[in-house]
């Protein structure tokens, strides 16, 4: 089975400053894809951003960008720029990339809840 | 591009009462995952359909159940409601040939009393 640990519930970061959430996960497949979700107080969980982990090259979607590290089976979600619209729930998730059992279903973690402070 | 919807937004239920939630896929999707999230935790995986079958299913008790109809919407139903059901219901919808990436829906708030 897949775990994924999220190891700061609550941060908090200064607008236009730059914060890192980390996420580590724990499988013993070598095809899968990683995803950052945010979710803010209005419930809707909005697709952030997607790593495929047969691709070396981190992944970029305009101010958010992830360092992904196999070997450590560590995936963190840095944003740059922090906007009062980033304040949410981040959740880091797992899948795997092929069919059969257990592959379509998405592994969360519990989530850190970000606060960007004017 | 209308998105994943689900209906209703809110609803509030009493113990051993039963209950249908709704959802339609984001146009041009074919699958649909239905996930519970807790307060204060993560999305937990329900069930997935699939060509109008349940493909996978989580660790789920059968008081859970769903259906998918020819136009890929999809409905969740729980039976003889328990206090610990009360939760956020999302849909996901996703196309077959890109299972992996999902996209959500606003929920269900479900309150059970």
């Amino acid at each position: 089975a897949q775990t994924v640990t999220q190891s700061q519930p609550e941060m908090s970061v200064q607008e236009a400053e730059t914060v890192t959430l980390s996420c580590t996960y724990d499988t013993s497949e070598s095809n899968y894809y990683l995803f950052w979700y945010k979710q803010p107080p209005s419930r809707q969980m909005i697709l952030v951003i997607r790593q495929e982990a047969y691709k070396q090259q981190n992944a970029t979607e305009n101010r958010f960008s992830v360092n992904f590290q196999k070997a450590a089976k560590s995936f963190s979600l840095k944003i740059s720029d922090s906007q009062l619209g980033d304040t949410a729930m981040y959740f880091c998730a797992f899948i795997l990339s092929y069919s059969g059992a257990g592959s379509y279903q998405l592994t969360f973690g519990k989530g850190t809840k970000l606060s960007v402070i004017p | 591009d209308a998105g994943v919807t689900q209906s209703p937004t809110h609803l509030i239920k009493t113990r051993g009462q039963q209950v249908t939630l709704r959802c339609s896929p984001k146009s041009g999707h074919d699958t649909v995952s239905w996930y519970q999230q807790a307060l204060g935790q993560g999305p937990q995986f329900i069930f997935q359909y699939y060509e109008e079958e349940e493909r996978q299913r989580g660790n789920f008790p059968d008081r859970f159940s769903g259906h998918q109809f020819p136009n890929y919407s999809s409905e969740l139903n729980v039976n003889a409601l328990l206090l610990g059901d009360s939760a956020l219901y999302l849909c996901a919808s996703s196309f077959r040939t890109a299972q992996e990436t999902q996209y959500f829906g606003p929920g269900t708030r479900l309150l059970v009393l």
